[in-house]
């Protein structure tokens, strides 16, 4: 089975924070994807990776930032939180080049609140 | 470019009823369709997937989707609601170009004892 992790399920910062949320997946998938899910507005791609050290922005990459120095590792940075960033973040992985039919996995998400 | 339409926000049934979460996606090649089931405070697991061949698909826990190619449909269904189905169901499509996936915003799905 897939197993795509994340660091925290939980996390309350303050209003100028620094943030890092961690994504471990251990199925050697090529790609990894950082979303964010609000009431209402479904799942909006923040960025995502496509190869260690490659990254693009999705639709909403403003405020945050991504890392990827292993294959298996994808953080997703908030520079300076703010409380329009509270949200719930989704992880994802999948398998292969561009175009292929795989599925998205998911974590179990990380719920942040910005005070 | 793809987009994906979910019609109702929110959808009640009654237990032992006939589930029925509509979903219409517009891309400009063929896509690849999916569904996905969240409950609360976890996160998306795969319900089932179109890539190609027969167009309707059996999932797991009893759901299936039609892909309807004329109608750029792929609804979901059930034909007896089980209160262990109430969730978030969200649609998903890929295209045979690109990494992305785009999602509906979500059904939030009640069963009513």
């Amino acid at each position: 089975d897939v197993k795509v992790t994340q660091s925290s399920r939980y996390l309350v910062k303050r209003t100028g924070e620094k943030v890092f949320l961690e994504c471990v997946q251990d199925m050697d998938h090529e790609n990894m994807f950082w979303y964010r899910q609000d009431p209402g507005l479904g799942l909006r791609l923040i960025y995502f990776s496509y190869d260690v050290k490659m990254k693009e922005k999705g639709d909403i990459p403003e405020g945050y930032s991504v890392s990827r120095e292993k294959k298996e590792r994808f953080s997703l940075i908030l520079e300076s939180a703010s409380t329009n960033q509270t949200s719930m973040y989704l992880c994802a992985s999948r398998r292969g080049l561009a175009g292929t039919r795989e599925t998205q996995y998911f974590g179990p998400g990380t719920r942040l609140l910005v005070l | 470019a793809q987009s994906v339409t979910q019609l109702g926000s929110h959808v009640s049934v009654s237990e032992g009823a006939l589930v029925l979460l509509r979903c219409n996606y517009s891309s400009s090649v063929p896509p690849y369709l999916f569904w996905y089931v969240q409950y609360p405070n976890q996160g998306l697991q795969l319900l089932l997937k179109y890539t190609t061949g027969a167009t309707l698909v059996k999932g797991i826990n009893g759901f299936e989707a039609e892909f309807k190619k004329s109608e750029t449909s792929f609804h979901l269904t059930k034909p007896s609601a089980h209160m262990s189905d109430a969730a978030e169901y969200f649609c998903a499509v890929s295209s045979n170009t690109g990494n992305q996936f785009y999602f509906g915003t979500g059904t939030s799905l009640t069963v009513i004892p």
